[in-house]
């Protein structure tokens, strides 16, 4: 069975300042790791994935997050906070391992809304 | 490429009246996926297709929900009849085949129930 779970439903910073977005992960086959954006009253955005490559994964927008298997997280990150960054951040991991009726489907944490003060 | 698109954006209806919701998934997607997400959590998979046979739909109240994808392209999720709790927005996504394609979501519509 796989599990996604997000610290914190709401982060607030600064603008300029550091943005952290925590997710741990659950997952009985090797995991397949996204991070999805949702502004007000609009679907999700893909901002980058983890597909077993590189560890360190670039995404959209100067966000960036790190696999690390041994602490179970893939962790969220941007140098500076932009006011445009304020929005809902989701985590998922998608399980490849199981070929069947689950292939490809997103298992996603509940969630972690940024705030970000001028 | 256009989006996925939806329709209606917005729905409001008493209980235990039937509504539907319609998806457009993005020209040669062949899996389509309808999610729930009920306010303050993440969407959860109702019901996910490939073309038009059913994949999954482990997690659809299928005594009150049901969808389609007659021709393998739109898609269609109706609910009847509905419940306070079905009050959620509704999204649809689709995904190219191969196992490192992503899925695009739709804007969803957003259902209340009264």
């Amino acid at each position: 069975a796989q599990s996604v779970t997000q610290l914190g439903s709401h982060v607030s910073v600064s603008e300029g300042a550091l943005v952290l977005l925590r997710c741990n992960y659950s997952s009985s086959v090797p995991p397949y790791l996204f991070w999805y954006v949702q502004y007000p009253n609009q679907g999700l955005q893909l901002l980058l994935k983890y597909t077993s490559a590189a560890t360190l994964v670039k995404g959209i927008n100067g966000f960036e997050a790190e696999f690390k298997k041994s602490e179970t997280s893939f962790h969220l990150t941007k140098p500076s906070a932009h006011m445009s960054d304020a929005a809902e951040y989701f985590c998922a991991v998608s399980g490849w391992g199981n070929y069947g009726g689950s292939q490809g489907n997103l298992i996603f944490g509940k969630g972690t809304k940024l705030s970000v003060k001028p | 490429e256009a989006g996925v698109a939806q329709s209606p954006r917005y729905k409001i209806i008493e209980k235990r009246q039937s509504v539907a919701f319609w998806c457009n998934p993005i020209s040669g997607h062949a899996t389509l996926y309808w999610y729930q997400q009920i306010l303050g959590q993440g969407p959860k998979l109702l019901i996910q297709f490939q073309n038009n046979g059913v994949v999954d739909d482990s997690q659809l109240p299928k005594d009150r929900f049901s969808a389609e994808r007659l021709k393998g392209v739109d898609s269609t999720l109706k609910i009847q009849p509905a419940k306070l709790e079905d009050s959620a927005v509704y999204l649809c996504a689709s995904r190219r085949t191969g196992r490192y394609n992503e899925q695009f979501f739709g804007p969803g519509t957003r259902l209340t129930v009264l």
